[in-house]
């Protein structure tokens, strides 16, 4: 059974660029979650879709955004790049999306210069 | 405002030692904790976890205990072994609403276990 497959493993990005990541869920799973990942903050949530709905969003500015497919493959979208951008972004999904079930993937490693 | 928090940045023990890696959280409305382990260039992976009608789950060499009254839980690993040295995240879920649906994670234990 194949894992929770991110593409890609690293970017490097300038300030003010867009940026697109994508993420391929285990089969038959619908819940896709998005975090980030910074040395001084730890793990933060970013938002959770499911059936290609949103059903949470974390504190993150507007510039964040994602959507989901009808396949369940997820995309995440920063705009206008800033420094403070640069972190590994990763993908989580399960099948409900309860918290309890979720398997992540290696993650994106975003670096703004 | 940090719901989660692992106070121990990091911890080193012996090899065949107890590791004990503990996490206080604030939100009473969190209902289900998880602990990930995690190595460097890799997700998270799941290694166990509490719902909070109980106060202890085992499940082989991890034992994870919590305290409800203290808003405080802890993870066991005995004996620990060298490939348990990873970076340990606590979490929690909510259990209403769009809580249900996000971990909220603290910011990570380094644990080391030394031959």
């Amino acid at each position: 059974k194949a894992g929770v497959t991110q593409t890609p493993r690293y970017l490097i990005k300038t300030r003010g660029q867009q940026v697109t990541l994508s993420c391929s869920p285990i089969s038959g799973h619908r819940s896709v979650s998005w975090y980030q990942q910074t040395p001084g903050q730890g793990l933060q949530f970013l938002f959770e879709y499911f059936s290609e709905t949103q059903r949470n969003k974390g504190n993150f500015p507007g510039r964040f955004s994602g959507r989901q497919f009808s396949n369940s493959r997820s995309e995440m979208n920063v705009s206008t790049l800033e420094l403070g951008d640069s972190a590994l972004y990763l993908c989580a999904s399960s099948l409900e999306g309860r918290g309890g079930g979720y398997t992540f993937g290696s993650g994106t490693r975003l670096t703004v210069v | 405002d940090q719901q989660v928090k692992q106070n121990s940045p990091s911890l080193s023990v012996q090899e065949g030692r107890i590791s004990i890696l503990n996490c206080d959280y604030t939100n009473s409305m969190f209902d289900y904790f998880l602990w990930y382990k995690k190595y460097p260039a890799e997700g998270p992976t799941f290694l166990i976890s509490i719902s909070s009608i109980k106060d202890k789950n085992e499940d082989g060499r991890f034992t994870v205990f919590l305290n409800k009254s203290a808003k405080h839980l802890s993870l066991h690993i005995v004996p620990s072994q060298p490939g348990d040295s990873a970076v340990y995240f606590c979490a929690a879920r909510g259990n209403s609403g769009g809580s249900n649906y996000k971990l909220t994670f603290g910011k990570g234990t380094l644990l080391t276990v030394n031959p």
